[in-house]
Protein backbone atom coordinates (compact mmCIF):
# COMPACT_ATOMS: atom_id res chain seq x y z
CA UNK A 1 0.00 0.00 0.00
CA UNK A 2 1.35 2.91 -0.86
CA UNK A 3 2.16 5.75 1.82
CA UNK A 4 4.09 7.96 3.98
CA UNK A 5 4.50 7.27 7.66
CA UNK A 6 5.24 9.37 10.36
CA UNK A 7 6.40 7.87 14.08
CA UNK A 8 5.83 8.48 16.98
CA UNK A 9 2.05 9.19 16.48
CA UNK A 10 2.22 11.31 19.87
CA UNK A 11 5.50 12.71 21.95
CA UNK A 12 5.23 14.58 25.24
CA UNK A 13 8.75 16.30 26.03
CA UNK A 14 10.48 18.97 27.74
CA UNK A 15 12.10 22.12 26.92
CA UNK A 16 15.80 21.79 25.50
CA UNK A 17 15.81 17.43 25.15
CA UNK A 18 16.40 16.86 21.38
CA UNK A 19 14.04 14.86 19.76
CA UNK A 20 13.46 13.66 16.13
CA UNK A 21 10.29 12.71 14.27
CA UNK A 22 10.70 10.35 11.55
CA UNK A 23 9.07 10.35 8.06
CA UNK A 24 9.02 7.57 5.25
CA UNK A 25 7.52 6.82 2.05
CA UNK A 26 7.09 3.79 -0.15
CA UNK A 27 6.26 5.84 -3.37
CA UNK A 28 9.63 6.61 -4.39
CA UNK A 29 8.90 10.13 -4.13
CA UNK A 30 11.44 12.93 -4.91
CA UNK A 31 9.76 15.92 -3.32
CA UNK A 32 9.32 15.65 0.44
CA UNK A 33 7.99 18.09 2.88
CA UNK A 34 7.10 18.55 6.82
CA UNK A 35 4.31 21.34 8.18
CA UNK A 36 2.74 22.30 11.03
CA UNK A 37 -0.45 22.79 11.90
CA UNK A 38 -1.79 25.08 14.40
CA UNK A 39 -5.74 26.16 15.21
CA UNK A 40 -6.67 29.09 12.88
CA UNK A 41 -3.16 28.76 10.86
CA UNK A 42 -4.19 26.27 8.60
CA UNK A 43 -0.86 24.75 7.58
CA UNK A 44 2.56 26.12 7.29
CA UNK A 45 6.05 24.74 5.43
CA UNK A 46 9.30 24.25 7.77
CA UNK A 47 11.02 22.79 5.72
CA UNK A 48 11.23 20.71 1.98
CA UNK A 49 13.57 18.62 0.15
CA UNK A 50 13.70 17.82 -3.65
CA UNK A 51 15.66 15.03 -3.22
CA UNK A 52 18.42 12.71 -1.76
CA UNK A 53 21.11 15.38 0.11
CA UNK A 54 19.23 18.85 -1.19
CA UNK A 55 16.92 20.66 1.03
CA UNK A 56 15.60 24.21 1.40
CA UNK A 57 13.34 26.54 3.71
CA UNK A 58 9.57 26.57 4.09
CA UNK A 59 7.77 29.25 5.25
CA UNK A 60 8.70 28.52 9.23
CA UNK A 61 12.03 26.85 9.41
CA UNK A 62 13.34 28.30 12.59
CA UNK A 63 13.86 25.91 15.39
CA UNK A 64 14.08 22.74 13.01
CA UNK A 65 16.77 21.23 11.21
CA UNK A 66 15.99 17.83 8.47
CA UNK A 67 17.63 16.09 6.11
CA UNK A 68 17.30 14.00 3.43
CA UNK A 69 20.06 11.16 3.20
CA UNK A 70 17.87 8.46 1.75
CA UNK A 71 15.19 9.57 -0.96
CA UNK A 72 12.59 7.35 1.37
CA UNK A 73 13.41 9.31 4.72
CA UNK A 74 13.05 12.68 5.81
CA UNK A 75 13.55 13.33 9.49
CA UNK A 76 12.14 16.36 11.70
CA UNK A 77 15.25 17.23 13.91
CA UNK A 78 14.32 19.84 16.96
CA UNK A 79 17.57 20.28 18.54
CA UNK A 80 16.02 22.32 21.59
CA UNK A 81 12.34 22.40 21.57
CA UNK A 82 10.23 24.72 23.24
CA UNK A 83 6.86 25.19 23.99
CA UNK A 84 5.87 27.36 21.17
CA UNK A 85 6.89 24.16 18.80
CA UNK A 86 4.21 22.63 20.59
CA UNK A 87 1.63 22.04 16.96
CA UNK A 88 0.74 18.94 15.19
CA UNK A 89 3.54 18.16 12.39
CA UNK A 90 3.01 15.95 8.79
CA UNK A 91 4.59 15.07 6.75
CA UNK A 92 4.50 14.60 2.95
CA UNK A 93 5.75 13.40 -0.66
CA UNK A 94 5.08 14.01 -4.10
CA UNK A 95 5.87 12.58 -7.49
CA UNK A 96 7.96 14.09 -10.06
CA UNK A 97 5.99 15.91 -12.63
CA UNK A 98 2.91 15.93 -10.29
CA UNK A 99 1.90 18.58 -7.75
CA UNK A 100 0.25 16.82 -5.93
CA UNK A 101 1.41 15.80 -2.16
CA UNK A 102 0.32 12.75 -0.08
CA UNK A 103 0.67 13.33 3.60
CA UNK A 104 1.68 11.06 6.76
CA UNK A 105 -1.04 10.59 9.70
CA UNK A 106 0.85 13.05 11.69
CA UNK A 107 2.64 13.51 14.79
CA UNK A 108 0.90 15.99 17.86
CA UNK A 109 4.19 17.30 19.98
CA UNK A 110 3.95 18.74 23.07
CA UNK A 111 6.35 20.66 24.89
CA UNK A 112 6.19 21.65 28.53
CA UNK B 1 4.74 33.89 4.20
CA UNK B 2 1.68 33.85 2.54
CA UNK B 3 -1.77 32.22 3.09
CA UNK B 4 -4.71 31.93 1.07
CA UNK B 5 -8.00 33.21 1.98
CA UNK B 6 -10.81 30.50 2.66
CA UNK B 7 -14.47 31.24 3.22
CA UNK B 8 -16.82 30.27 4.97
CA UNK B 9 -14.35 29.71 8.21
CA UNK B 10 -17.30 27.19 9.39
CA UNK B 11 -20.74 25.70 8.36
CA UNK B 12 -23.49 23.81 9.63
CA UNK B 13 -25.87 22.17 7.09
CA UNK B 14 -28.40 19.65 7.16
CA UNK B 15 -27.75 16.68 5.59
CA UNK B 16 -28.44 16.59 1.82
CA UNK B 17 -27.62 19.70 0.94
CA UNK B 18 -25.34 21.07 -1.37
CA UNK B 19 -22.27 23.15 0.08
CA UNK B 20 -19.99 26.18 -1.75
CA UNK B 21 -16.45 27.10 -0.20
CA UNK B 22 -13.54 29.21 -2.26
CA UNK B 23 -10.56 30.12 -1.62
CA UNK B 24 -8.84 33.16 -2.80
CA UNK B 25 -4.99 35.20 -3.33
CA UNK B 26 -3.73 37.79 -3.85
CA UNK B 27 -1.12 36.20 -6.09
CA UNK B 28 -1.78 33.58 -9.25
CA UNK B 29 -1.29 30.06 -9.01
CA UNK B 30 -0.68 27.91 -11.64
CA UNK B 31 -2.53 24.52 -10.04
CA UNK B 32 -4.93 24.52 -7.30
CA UNK B 33 -5.83 21.41 -5.12
CA UNK B 34 -8.33 20.56 -2.70
CA UNK B 35 -7.91 18.63 0.68
CA UNK B 36 -9.98 17.45 3.03
CA UNK B 37 -8.98 16.05 7.04
CA UNK B 38 -10.82 14.16 9.00
CA UNK B 39 -10.12 14.44 13.23
CA UNK B 40 -6.84 12.73 14.04
CA UNK B 41 -6.17 12.46 10.22
CA UNK B 42 -3.71 13.99 7.85
CA UNK B 43 -4.96 15.59 4.59
CA UNK B 44 -6.78 13.84 2.30
CA UNK B 45 -6.35 14.93 -1.40
CA UNK B 46 -9.87 15.59 -2.89
CA UNK B 47 -8.89 17.16 -6.95
CA UNK B 48 -6.09 18.66 -8.51
CA UNK B 49 -6.63 21.44 -10.90
CA UNK B 50 -3.67 22.53 -13.50
CA UNK B 51 -5.88 24.81 -15.98
CA UNK B 52 -7.41 28.19 -15.54
CA UNK B 53 -11.38 27.27 -16.23
CA UNK B 54 -11.14 23.92 -15.46
CA UNK B 55 -13.69 21.99 -14.32
CA UNK B 56 -13.38 18.99 -12.65
CA UNK B 57 -15.35 16.38 -10.73
CA UNK B 58 -14.64 13.46 -8.10
CA UNK B 59 -18.40 12.13 -7.36
CA UNK B 60 -20.41 14.49 -5.83
CA UNK B 61 -17.42 17.26 -5.06
CA UNK B 62 -16.90 19.23 -8.06
CA UNK B 63 -13.78 21.81 -8.21
CA UNK B 64 -12.91 24.88 -10.64
CA UNK B 65 -9.92 26.73 -10.99
CA UNK B 66 -10.40 30.61 -11.03
CA UNK B 67 -10.25 32.44 -14.93
CA UNK B 68 -7.63 34.99 -13.37
CA UNK B 69 -5.73 32.00 -11.35
CA UNK B 70 -6.41 33.66 -8.21
CA UNK B 71 -9.01 31.76 -6.65
CA UNK B 72 -11.06 28.34 -6.65
CA UNK B 73 -14.35 26.83 -5.77
CA UNK B 74 -15.23 23.57 -4.18
CA UNK B 75 -18.95 22.59 -4.57
CA UNK B 76 -20.58 19.25 -2.80
CA UNK B 77 -23.89 17.87 -3.90
CA UNK B 78 -26.34 16.48 -1.63
CA UNK B 79 -24.05 16.29 1.56
CA UNK B 80 -24.15 13.42 4.17
CA UNK B 81 -22.66 13.23 7.38
CA UNK B 82 -19.24 11.64 6.62
CA UNK B 83 -18.26 15.18 4.78
CA UNK B 84 -17.27 16.45 7.71
CA UNK B 85 -14.38 17.56 8.40
CA UNK B 86 -12.23 20.57 7.37
CA UNK B 87 -11.56 21.32 3.63
CA UNK B 88 -8.07 22.97 3.03
CA UNK B 89 -7.60 24.77 -0.69
CA UNK B 90 -3.54 24.85 -1.96
CA UNK B 91 -2.05 26.71 -4.63
CA UNK B 92 1.34 25.71 -6.10
CA UNK B 93 3.34 27.79 -8.84
CA UNK B 94 5.92 26.31 -11.09
CA UNK B 95 8.49 24.85 -11.24
CA UNK B 96 7.90 24.60 -7.12
CA UNK B 97 6.35 21.22 -6.87
CA UNK B 98 7.58 20.91 -3.53
CA UNK B 99 6.21 23.69 -1.82
CA UNK B 100 2.34 24.77 -1.41
CA UNK B 101 0.73 27.31 0.01
CA UNK B 102 -2.17 26.36 2.07
CA UNK B 103 -6.12 28.17 2.89
CA UNK B 104 -6.85 28.64 6.74
CA UNK B 105 -9.64 25.81 6.01
CA UNK B 106 -13.37 25.74 5.84
CA UNK B 107 -15.09 23.00 8.46
CA UNK B 108 -17.55 21.93 7.85
CA UNK B 109 -20.56 20.41 9.77
CA UNK B 110 -23.54 18.20 8.89
CA UNK B 111 -26.94 17.83 10.81
CA UNK B 112 -29.35 15.19 10.45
Amino acid sequence: EAQVTQNPRYLITVTGKKLTVTCSQNMNHEYMSWYRQDPGLGLRQIYYSMNVEVTDKGDVPEGYKVSRKEKRNFPLILESPSPNQTSLYFCASTGTGTYEQYFGPGTRLTVT
Amino acid sequence: GQQLNQSPQSMFIQEGEDVSMNCTSSSIFNTWLWYKQDPGEGPVLLIALYKAGELTSNGRLTAQFGITRKDSFLNISASIPSDVGIYFCAGSRAGTASKLTFGTGTRLQVTL
